[in-house]
């Protein structure tokens, strides 16, 4: 398997924009995680979804973040409209049990001017 | 409600010199343990993980924890680091009981070698 695919690794985009942050998880397993990490506040817990369904959104920061899984395989993390604060690295990560070690894609590094 | 300390941000060691990173953990019953490693630009690879059983655990490029209940500690230790070691270490914790699947992560510890 390719691990946890995310796209892209990198975006800049202006205030006010639209952002779609992708994530493909790891074939057969159950939970995926959205995480975001900054200087001031470390690695943050957004979202997480237990077979496409999500479970705990309560670290997502703001009505401006909405997080989907239409399947299995995928995805998305979407910033609207973005704003400088949320300039951070996102990871996405999936699991194949409860409370399993979750593997990690790379990143995308968002940066918002 | 579950949390992780990691008590040293930046650790600096020689090369070739023993190592141990920190973390003591909250948590109301013994929960799964995990260590990650980031190296810059990258994302969070685990080195090992407790769930249960013997309480030294190996991982791999060569660290070790031992899951210290009456500490309520985890630390991790390589006895000679390497300089392709330094990276941002993370103690994390998650739950052994359903209803609360999260990872809990530390602030993590900057390792940084010198020759």
């Amino acid at each position: 398997d390719a691990g946890v695919i995310q796209s892209p690794r990198h975006e800049v985009t202006e205030m006010g924009q639209e952002v779609t942050l992708r994530c493909k998880p790891i074939s057969g397993h159950d939970y995926l995680f959205w995480y975001r990490q900054t200087m001031m506040r470390g690695l943050e817990l957004l979202i997480y979804f237990n077979n496409n369904v999500p479970i705990d959104d309560s670290g997502m920061p703001e009505d401006r973040f909405s997080a989907k899984m239409p399947n299995a395989s995928f995805s998305t993390l979407k910033i609207q409209p973005s704003e400088p604060r949320d300039s951070a690295v996102y990871f996405c990560a999936s699991s194949a049990l409860r409370g399993a070690e979750a593997f990690f894609g790379q990143g995308t590094r968002l940066t918002v001017v | 409600a579950q949390s992780v300390t990691q008590p040293d941000i930046h650790i600096t060691v020689s090369e070739g010199a023993s190592l141990e990173l920190r973390c003591n953990y909250s948590y109301g019953a013994t929960p799964y343990l995990f260590w990650y490693v980031q190296s810059p630009g990258q994302g969070l690879q685990l080195l090992l993980k407790y769930f249960s059983g013997d309480t030294l655990v190996q991982g791999i490029k060569g660290f070790e924890a031992e899951f210290k209940r009456s500490q309520s500690s985890f630390n991790l230790r390589k006895p000679s680091v390497h300089w392709s070691d330094a990276a941002e270490y993370f103690c994390a914790v998650g739950p052994p009981s359903f209803g609360n699947e999260k990872l809990t992560f530390g602030t993590g510890t900057r390792l940084t070698i010198i020759p």
